[in-house]
């Protein structure tokens, strides 16, 4: 069975732009998960999606969405880049919808993620 | 408000060894405690779950601990490989809200 894929894998860009990431789950997995992780904070949840609806949501600006289609590929948008939101972005996938925010860490299968970079 | 801490950030150990990795946490209201595995351009991996009325939870070589009343919790990792080199993070469930709160991790590095 494949993986959680995720594209791409290393992007640059420069602040104002916006960005937007791709998440493949594993098949049959209709949750899809988004984190950030710098070093400073650490991991942080962003949004849960679960059949296409946004489930649970983290404490970020809303310059951070998603979306999720029937397939349950997922895609994040970060609009107005800031040099803050440099970090690594993971996703994750699961057959069920978590407990809460970011609580399904323990079932979710994880993508290598996208390092985003800031200039 | 809940803070989960990771001492060393880093560790540097030769094969075979035993060593333990430690977290704590700020508020004890938690509902289970969860040490993760993370190894660059691979993502993270569960390692162990243990609920808050539990003290301790094996899987092979890796025992995880849990003293609640103190906010502590160490990973044990018995007789170590250089396969074991990768970041352990921990993270607590905890509020209404049920939010993961995450380490910084521990980066360990097992050398032959």
């Amino acid at each position: 069975k494949a993986g959680v894929t995720q594209t791409p894998r290393y992007l640059i860009k420069t602040r104002g732009q916006q960005v937007t990431l791709s998440c493949s789950p594993i098949s049959g997995h209709r949750s899809v998960s988004w984190y950030q992780q710098t070093p400073g904070q650490g991991l942080q949840f962003l949004f849960e999606y679960f059949s296409e609806t946004q489930r649970n949501k983290g404490n970020f600006p809303g310059r951070f969405s998603g979306r999720q289609f029937s397939n349950s590929r997922s895609e994040m948008n970060v609009s107005t880049l800031e040099l803050g939101d440099s970090a690594l972005y993971l996703c994750a996938s699961s057959p069920h919808l978590s407990r809460g925010l970011g609580s399904g860490a323990d079932t979710q299968y994880f993508g290598p993620g996208t390092r985003l970079t800031v200039l | 408000k809940q803070e989960v801490t990771q001492i060393p950030a880093a560790l540097s150990v030769p094969e075979g060894e035993n060593l333990v990795l430690n977290c704590s946490f700020t508020d004890s209201a938690i509902y289970n405690l969860q040490w993760f595995r993370q190894d660059p351009g691979k993502g993270l991996t569960s390692l162990l779950l243990i609920q808050s009325s539990q003290r301790e939870q094996t899987s092979g070589r890796l025992n995880a601990s849990l003293d609640k009343s103190s906010g502590r919790s160490t990973l044990y990792i018995a007789a170590s490989q250089p396969g074991d080199s990768a970041t352990y993070l921990c993270a607590v469930e905890t509020g209404n809200n049920r939010k993961l709160i995450w380490g910084l991790g521990t980066s360990l590095a097992v050398n032959p």
